[in-house]
């Protein structure tokens, strides 16, 4: 499968734990973005990278989240001292830049997050 | 922040019945796009309409965009069971560099056999 895929699938832990999530995109991919999903809402950005400069952060994105992509291949989203808001599915898309054109993303399964 | 809403939140039809959702946003874009989401499950892209463009089809897709009243409208024709989906409209906006995309809150859409 050559799709973008995220690790893990679920995670449950208990508030104030720190968690950390993987994601793999398309190996051709240069842009990598994170966005944050809740139930019965439409993802919310988060991040993006282009290559492995973070290049944008949303303000949903509190000092407590930091996102890395080292060598511009696979990127990792960590959340330190987790609250009960945190709960949400984490979702990770990559695509291909061409110049000015942005091109469709493709998204992962994501990273269902429960917090106890 | 959500870009737009999305019109109806709901909609359940029996197979073969067209099914039309509406997306209103709010920014001038460089394109709108429409994603597909199965339950528990990432998104899968559709297609993709320019800001030049005004109607556009895929398959039993049919697209159209009307910058002037910043909407927009998916229609499946024939509609399969396998068309159950949640669907989401997302904006690329105006002199975004990047391609971040701003989504509705999406169309639950259920298609009965």
């Amino acid at each position: 499968d050559t799709g973008v895929s995220q690790d893990p699938r679920h995670k449950i832990t208990k508030r104030g734990q720190n968690v950390t999530f993987r994601c793999d995109p398309i190996s051709e991919h240069n842009r990598l973005y994170w966005y944050r999903q809740t139930l019965g809402q439409g993802p919310e950005f988060l991040t993006y990278f282009q290559n492995e400069a973070q290049l944008e952060k949303s303000r949903l994105l509190s000092d407590r989240f930091s996102a890395e992509r080292p060598k511009g291949s696979f990127s990792t989203l960590e959340i330190q001292r987790t609250e009960q808001g945190d709960s949400a599915m984490y979702l990770c898309a990559s695509s291909l830049a061409r110049g000015a054109d942005n091109q469709p993303q493709h998204f992962g399964d994501g990273t269902r997050l429960s917090i106890l | 922040s959500q870009q737009g809403e999305e019109d109806p939140q709901a909609l359940s039809i029996q197979e073969g019945e067209n099914a039309t959702m509406n997306c209103s946003y709010k920014t001038s874009i460089n394109n709108l796009q429409w994603y597909r989401q199965n339950s528990g499950r990432g998104l899968v892209h559709l297609i993709l309409i320019r800001s030049n463009e005004r109607e556009k089809h895929s398959g039993r897709l049919r697209v159209t965009l009307d910058t002037s009243k910043k909407s927009s409208s998916l229609l499946i024709t024939a509609s399969r069971a396998a068309d159950t989906a949640s669907y989401f409209c997302a904006t690329d906006e105006l002199y975004n560099q990047g391609g971040k995309l701003i989504f509705g809150q999406g169309t639950e859409l259920s298609v009965k056999p």
